[in-house]
Parts: structure tokens; C-alpha cells; sequence
């Protein structure tokens, strides 16, 4: 079954520095999708991006960008020149992709970041 | 463009009465899902349709949950019998399609916050 770990709780961060967000996976398939969601302080869930196993490069969104570690099954999302507005929970979320049950998403439970001035 | 709408917002009801959530996808999505989110379980699936037709249950409990899927504009969630157990935000999320290069990228609704008494 696959399952997805986050270990960091929460992280505070001075405003315009640099946060790291760890996550690790586990997966039976060679063919899976990962992605990280951004949850605002008024419940909504957002998706920031999205790394395919396949693809060897990193994405890199706006000031967001992955830190993709196939071998140790890690995928760390990196949000640089933070703001204010960048506080949320952040979760990584992992989908198979090689049959039909494999289509919904599981989620770690999250890393709630605090971007103070 | 209007994203994934949700509703009611906000239900309260009360122990033993049905509750009937509600969902519209972003228009030209073929994919719907339902996830339930509480403090204790966090992000949990529940099912998801393709094309009206429904595909996987396998995290809706098995007794007093149904959704369905009558037009390809909107999905419903019923909770019948509702218990103090079932409180949680209902979420809907949609997606292009199920396919990659991006197609299954899942955009979420604001949710529905269900409390029974």
C-alpha cells in the first residue's frame, strides 16, 4: 500500500528566507505522481506542483521548486524568497499510476509553516 | 474560470438525520473525487467517478455513505443515519482526466464542513 510520511510538524521562518519541506514515500509501482497542495488558513487546498517519477528533472513553479531523490524515495519541496502569505500547511501527496484504484491521492499529514516579518 | 464549487458550506445537523452533500466540477473535467478531512485521520479518500461512472469506493465506510454521479455537472454525498464520528470537512476535487502530463492534476472545492450533534 502506499503511503506517504511527513516528519516535520511545523516550521517558522523569518519573512524572504528560505523554507525546506521534507517527504518521503513508499510505492510498490515504477510509475507514480507526486504532488504538493498548500492549505490557507480559510480551509482552501491549492495545488502548487507536481513531480512525475519518470521525469528526472526537478520542477520548479514560480518561487516553488522540488528536491526529487528517487533513490531514497524523497521528494522535499523548497519555497524561496517566502511571504507573509506563505503561511499554510503544506502536504505531499502521491498517486500510482498503474491501474484504476491508483487514482486518488494519499496525503501526509502535513507541515504547518509560520513566515513571520 | 469558476473552480470546483461546493456546497452548502457549512451543515450542522443532528445525530441519526441524512445529510446530502453537494459538488460541481470545473466544467470539461471528466474526473471527480470525494475526501474527508479530520484532525485525527487527515486527508482521507473516500471515491471518485469517471464520466458519471463510478470507480472506486474502496474509502467510503461501507454502511450510511453513497455518492453518485447523475450529470457530468454535478456529485452528490449522502450520509444517512449521521453520527458524531461523521463530522469532518467533505472535499470534491476534479480533474481533467486520469491521464498524465498533468491531466490528473486534482484542483479542490472549499469544502463542506459537516458538525452532527
Amino acid at each position: 500500500a502506499q503511503k506517504v510520511t511527513q516528519t516535520q510538524t511545523s516550521i517558522s521562518v523569518v519573512e524572504k528566507t528560505t523554507v525546506t519541506m521534507d517527504c518521503v514515500y513508499e510505492t510498490r509501482d515504477s510509475s507514480y505522481f507526486l504532488f504538493w497542495y498548500k492549505q490557507t488558513a480559510s480551509g482552501e487546498i491549492v495545488f502548487l506542483i507536481r513531480q512525475d517519477s519518470y521525469k528526472k528533472e526537478n520542477a520548479t513553479v514560480g518561487h516553488y521548486s522540488l528536491n526529487f531523490q528517487k533513490p531514497k524515495s524523497s521528494i522535499g519541496l523548497i519555497i524561496t524568497a517566502t511571504q507573509i502569505e506563505d503561511s499554510a500547511v503544506y502536504f505531499c501527496a502521491m498517486r500510482e499510476g498503474t491501474n484504476s484504484a491508483g487514482n486518488k491521492l494519499t496525503f501526509g499529514i502535513g507541515t504547518r509553516v509560520l513566515v513571520r516579518p | 474560470n469558476a473552480g470546483v464549487i461546493q456546497t452548502p458550506r457549512h451543515k450542522v445537523t443532528g445525530k441519526g438525520q441524512e445529510a446530502t452533500l453537494w459538488c460541481e466540477p470545473i466544467s470539461g473535467h471528466s474526473a471527480v473525487f470525494w475526501y474527508r478531512q479530520t484532525i485525527v485521520q487527515g486527508l482521507e479518500f473516500l471515491t471518485y467517478f469517471r464520466n458519471q461512472a463510478p470507480i472506486d469506493d474502496s474509502g467510503m465506510p461501507k454502511e450510511r455513505f453513497s455518492a453518485q454521479m447523475p450529470n457530468q455537472s454535478h456529485s452528490t454525498l449522502k450520509i444517512q443515519s449521521t453520527q458524531p464520528q461523521d463530522s469532518a470537512v467533505y472535499l470534491c476535487a476534479s480533474s481533467v482526466g486520469l491521464g498524465g502530463r498533468g491531466q490528473d492534476t486534482q484542483y479542490f472545492g472549499p469544502g463542506t464542513r459537516l458538525l452532527v450533534l
